[in-house]
């Protein structure tokens, strides 16, 4: 079976404070492919990283970072100098090679930068 | 603006009623999914289109129908709706069919469906 969990419910930092939200995952495949989707309180789902099993490679994207360790089958994501515009529900999603593009979301976390 | 439209974006409804949610995808994209969130469930996969043809089935209950059309825009059908089928729908689409590899999808902005 496949599963994400997402143990932080809620997170609240001030503004300029780093942040790393977790994500553990659960999966029988050789090879699958995790994502991150940022939930802002308008209601849409905004893409923000896709990674592969076979690209352990962390990458940064300005204040975005995501660390990705299959050893631990972990997928967190930092931001770095949190701005109030970050406030949202983040997700993180895990999707298997034969799962017909099924994503399994986490419960999400909710992210409150105060300023 | 992910380019995959949605509607309506709200829908207001009464238990019994049947409603038909529309999806447009992506300009290129042939491949169409549909989404439900609920604050009990969370983010549910519902139903994959390729190109018209069923690809996967997730937790869809029988009351619900999707389909796509030549035009590759798509309808998710709920009928005979209940209290709990009030959630956010979200249509989703990628390039190609993802059974391998996997392609990126990119959601619409939702339809919040509220039934009374």
């Amino acid at each position: 079976a496949q599963k994400v969990t997402q143990a932080q419910t809620e997170i609240s930092v001030v503004e300029k404070e780093d942040v790393t939200l977790d994500c553990v995952y659960e999966t029988r495949d050789t090879t699958y492919y995790l994502f991150w989707y940022k939930q802002p309180p308008s209601g849409e789902l905004v893409f923000l990283i896709r990674r592969n099993s076979f690209d352990e490679q962390n990458e940064i994207s300005g204040r975005y970072s995501w660390n990705f360790q299959k050893s631990t089958s972990s997928f967190n994501f930092t931001i770095t100098a949190s701005q109030v515009v970050d406030s949202a529900v983040y997700f993180c999603a895990l999707s298997g090679y034969n799962q017909g593009g099924k994503l399994i979301f986490g419960q999400g976390t909710e992210l409150s930068v105060k300023p | 603006d992910s380019g995959v439209t949605q509607t309506p974006k709200h829908l207001i409804t009464a238990t019994g009623q049947r409603v038909t949610l529309r999806c447009s995808p992506r300009s290129g994209d042939l491949s169409v999914y549909w989404y439900q969130q609920s604050l009990d469930q969370g983010l549910q996969f519902l139903i994959h289109y390729y190109n018209g043809e069923e690809r996967a089935k997730g937790n869809i209950l029988e009351r619900f129908s999707a389909q796509q059309f030549p035009d590759l825009h798509s309808e998710l059908n709920l009928s005979s709706l209940e209290l709990g089928d009030s959630a956010l729908y979200f249509c989703a689409s990628s390039v190609k069919d993802s059974r391998l590899p996997q392609e990126t999808q990119y959601f619409g902005p939702g339809t919040r469906l509220l039934v009374l």
